[in-house]
């Protein structure tokens, strides 16, 4: 499949526990979005990587939110201390250039209990 | 904030066109226009897009007004498996702007098909 992954689909995890989530995006995509989707919404944004290089991080994320893209490949977001508010699926999407479409990944579920 | 706007929910038949509209009299030259779909508890997937000229492709047409302020996806025959949400979103493509091409979702069209 060489389409994006992410890794887990679904985590449970206990109110305070830290929990950290990963993407791999299509191979030859330099660009990778994080995006957060709540319960009857749309997606929202949070962070977008190109390469390595953190360029833009939306107000949604706070400072227990933490991102990372290590070699310009996959991708990890990490929130520390989840809160029941952290509740959303957690979405990755890539593309090639900026005019080009963006693959999203299946996401992942985080359920904080 | 998103900037289209889109009838909250649309129904159709099985095997009939499918024509959801867009509004998005604030696009500028260098957005494009594109139109996503998520069906429930899956990530959002990607039918189209388009700048000026109408586009076409094996899922769907677009079809954007001369002045650019609105757009229709037309599913040509749509089945039981389109019921989805669609999303349509103008992205700014300049390579050298702010926005880096990420994506603003508003709250879609819940389209139902059918039987």
């Amino acid at each position: 499949d060489t389409g994006v992954s992410q890794d887990p689909r679904h985590k449970i995890t206990k109110r305070g526990q830290n929990v950290t989530f990963r993407c791999d995006p299509i191979s030859e995509h330099n660009r990778l979005y994080w995006y957060r989707q709540t319960l009857g919404q749309g997606p929202e944004f949070l962070t977008y990587f190109q390469n390595e290089a953190q360029l833009e991080k939306s107000r949604l994320l706070s400072d227990r939110f933490s991102a990372e893209r290590p070699k310009g490949s996959f991708s990890t977001l990490e929130i520390q201390r989840t809160e029941q508010g952290d509740s959303a699926m957690y979405l990755c999407a890539s593309s090639f250039l900026v005019n080009t479409e963006a693959f999203f990944g299946q996401g992942t579920r985080l359920t904080v209990v | 904030d998103a900037k289209t706007t889109q009838p909250p929910s649309m129904d159709c038949a099985e095997g009939r066109a499918a024509n959801l509209p867009c509004n998005h009299s604030t696009i500028s030259g260098n957005e494009y226009v594109y139109w996503y779909r998520q069906i429930h508890s899956q990530g959002p997937q990607y039918i189209i897009h388009g700048l000026k000229n109408n586009e076409t492709n094996e899922m769907a047409s677009l079809i954007i007004t001369e002045d650019r302020k609105s757009s229709t996806l037309i599913l040509p025959h749509a089945t039981l498996r389109d019921t989805a949400v669609y999303y349509c979103i103008v992205r700014d493509s300049n390579a050298g702007g702010t926005s880096y091409g990420k994506l603003t979702f508003g709250q879609g069209t819940i389209l139902t098909v059918h039987p």
